[in-house]
């Protein structure tokens, strides 16, 4: 089955800067990879994702990229904000979105004023 | 907006109790998922389910069995529950292309 390794566990940034998370996966049938943040004590929810037919996209100070020969995908974040302080999961999934995921095991990331 | 309501916020079980836990979705989603959050292992797919009284395993189905009688519930059961199921537990369910929606999670603990 298919295995998702997240790094770092931990990530912290001076606000302003820009914080990197990356994602590898095994399953070179995964065509799906999902973002999900996840404030304290508040459900995950879905912030960026992209299609194995894309290299990169973009939603205001987030970018997600995906190289399909290394397998691998990271998540960038611009001009980090105090309200970016949240763990952050990404995913990975063989079929269209709705199928099931496989997620890694998450970044805690904080931002310091 | 899509919501996903899961019964319970907090649990305290005992050991060897069978423990039910409830998730509905009001948004007529045919999949529905169930998650275990652990520190530093992310969200365990438990079981999921495409349709109603159809369930499929997950990678860590070990314990636990489910129940969809109705499309828009979708129940976990623990069928004797154990110290090492103490965990937070995640519902979520999508439309077969759209992402999953997540609820706000039971924090079960197992004494």
């Amino acid at each position: 089955g298919e295995n998702v390794e997240q790094h770092p566990s931990t990530l912290s940034v001076q606000e302003g800067d820009s914080a990197v998370i990356k994602c590898t996966y095994s399953d070179s049938a995964s065509n799906y990879f999902p973002w999900y943040k996840q404030e304290l004590g508040k459900r995950p929810q879905l912030i960026i994702d992209i299609r194995s037919n894309v290299g990169e996209k973009k939603d205001q100070r987030i970018a997600v990229t995906l190289n399909k020969t290394a397998k691998h995908f990271s998540l960038h974040i611009t001009e980090t904000q105090p309200e970016d302080s949240a763990v952050y999961f990404c995913a990975a999934s063989r079929q269209a979105a709705g199928n099931k995921l496989t997620f890694g095991g998450g970044t805690r990331v904080l931002v310091k004023p | 907006d899509v919501k996903v309501t899961q019964s319970s916020r907090y649990l305290v079980k005992r050991t060897g109790e069978k423990v039910f836990l409830e998730c509905v979705q009001d948004m007529d989603h045919e999949n529905m998922f169930w998650y275990r959050q652990d520190p530093g292992l992310g969200l365990r797919l438990i079981y999921f389910s495409y349709d109603v009284k159809m369930k499929e395993k997950g990678d860590i189905p070990e314990g636990y069995s489910v129940s969809r009688e109705k499309k828009e519930r979708f129940s976990l059961i623990l069928e004797s529950a154990s110290t090492n199921q103490t965990s937070m537990y995640l519902c979520a369910s999508s439309l077969s292309s759209q992402p999953q929606h997540f609820g706000d999670g039971t924090r079960l603990s197992i004494l």
